[in-house]
Parts: structure tokens; C-alpha cells; sequence
């Protein structure tokens, strides 16, 4: 089936760690997208991608990292730098011209 | 900065009743509306798509129109049914916006109470 794969569903990270989360799309779109949410918040951008080797920080990307080097894959690393990295983590992709998104499952990452 | 409202937060209402749920813009060079619809834990599921040059969409019971002028879109879910309790989502793609973002509203929460 065509569609946005986010794993691990559930990812626990200790203090000064960083994890990876990942996120793969068979929908052969170009651009990929990571959003977090936090209660009371909405959803905000921490990093997108429009093409392979390329991608943009959003609005909330100090402590994140991001790579595009296949199509199909954009994986996002929380890194020890982001002081409160606790939230529901999103991928999207969407499909150039009407632009409509998809999303993933999430991922819900828990600093233990 | 483009800014999306939603009002109310929440809101409850008994089995078979229509819902009305509303999405505000403060800038209207948008690209296109997009409404989803989010269950607890879970990611987002995409419900209509509105282009700027259309003023509504339809699927099913579901039915989304738009006003660019005024800033608003609409999402009426005709004879709700309990199925229906879930968070609903507006969001909006800027004309010529840098990697075609989506700027979200913060959600309407709803009960639809058997």
C-alpha cells in the first residue's frame, strides 16, 4: 500500500542522547516535511525538504538535524542540544501542483 | 506571517446533529485550504483539499467551503455520528511560499455523544 511509514511508534531517550527518528514515503513525492506537536500548540515546522540533497529549517529548528539523500526517506535527528524534545513528532509529504499533504503515524518521543 | 484560528477548541454534540466547524486566515494569498482530522495518538488524515480558485469541496457527508476574501473556511459534517469524535485541523499553503509549508490552525476538538 502507498503511504507515509514513520517508526519507531513509541522512542524513549535518556538525557544528552540523540535519537533518530524515521520517516519513509512510497508515494514517490519530492517533498517531505517534519512537524512537532505539543498539547495546546498545533503543529509546527521543524524541517523540510523539497528535493533530494536539499532541505530548509522551519520555524522551530534549533536542536533538530535532518539528511535527504534518497527520495524516499527523510529521517530526523533529535540531538542533545534540544532542551525539551518531549512531543509527537509528524512526517508529511506532499505532491507537487495541488500540493495536498499526507502524514504519517507519528512517532511520540519521551525524555526519560 | 500568515496566522490560522480555529473556533471553538472544542465542542459536543448529540448523535445526528450537523456540525459546523470554522478556520480563519489572516492573509488571503493562499494556495490552497486543507482540512484533516486527527484521533488521539494517531497522525492526520486528510479530508477535503480546497484550491484557492474553487469555493467548495464535498465527500460524502462532508462538505468544506471557502471565502479567500473574508479569510474563512467552513467544514460542516452532515448527521454526525459517534465515529465522527475526533480533533479537526485547518491549514493553508501560501501562494509562492518557500517549500510550500503548511501553516496549521490549533484544532476544534469534538464529541459526538451517542
Amino acid at each position: 500500500d502507498g503511504g507515509i511509514t514513520q517508526s519507531p511508534k513509541y522512542l524513549f531517550r535518556k538525557e544528552g542522547q540523540n535519537v533518530t527518528l524515521s520517516c519513509e514515503q512510497n508515494l514517490n513525492h519530492d517533498a517531505m516535511y517534519w512537524y512537532r506537536q505539543d498539547p495546546g500548540q498545533g503543529l509546527r515546522l521543524i524541517y523540510y525538504s523539497q528535493i533530494v540533497n536539499d532541505f530548509q529549517k522551519g520555524d522551530i529548528a534549533e536542536g533538530y538535524s535532518v539528511s535527504r539523500e534518497k527520495k524516499e526517506s527523510f529521517p530526523l535527528t533529535v540531538t542533545s542540544a534540544q532542551k525539551n524534545p518531549t512531543a509527537f513528532y509528524l512526517c508529511a509529504s506532499s505532491v507537487q501542483g495541488a500540493f495536498e499533504a499526507f502524514f504519517g503515524q507519528g512517532t511520540r518521543l519521551t525524555v526519560v | 506571517k500568515q496566522e490560522v484560528t480555529q473556533i471553538p477548541a472544542a465542542l459536543s454534540v448529540p448523535e445526528g446533529e450537523n456540525l459546523v466547524l470554522n478556520c480563519s486566515f489572516t492573509d488571503s494569498a493562499i494556495y490552497n485550504l486543507q482540512w484533516f482530522r486527527q484521533d488521539p495518538g494517531k497522525g492526520l488524515t486528510s479530508l477535503l483539499l480546497i484550491q484557492s480558485s474553487q469555493r467548495e469541496q464535498t465527500s460524502g457527508r462532508l462538505n468544506a467551503s471557502l471565502d479567500k476574501s473574508s479569510g474563512r473556511s467552513t467544514l460542516y459534517i452532515a448527521a454526525s455520528q459517534p465515529g465522527d469524535s475526533a480533533t479537526y485541523l485547518c491549514a493553508v499553503i501560501m501562494i509562492k511560499a518557500a517549500g510550500n509549508k503548511l501553516t496549521f490552525g490549533g484544532g476544534t476538538r469534538v464529541l459526538v455523544k451517542p
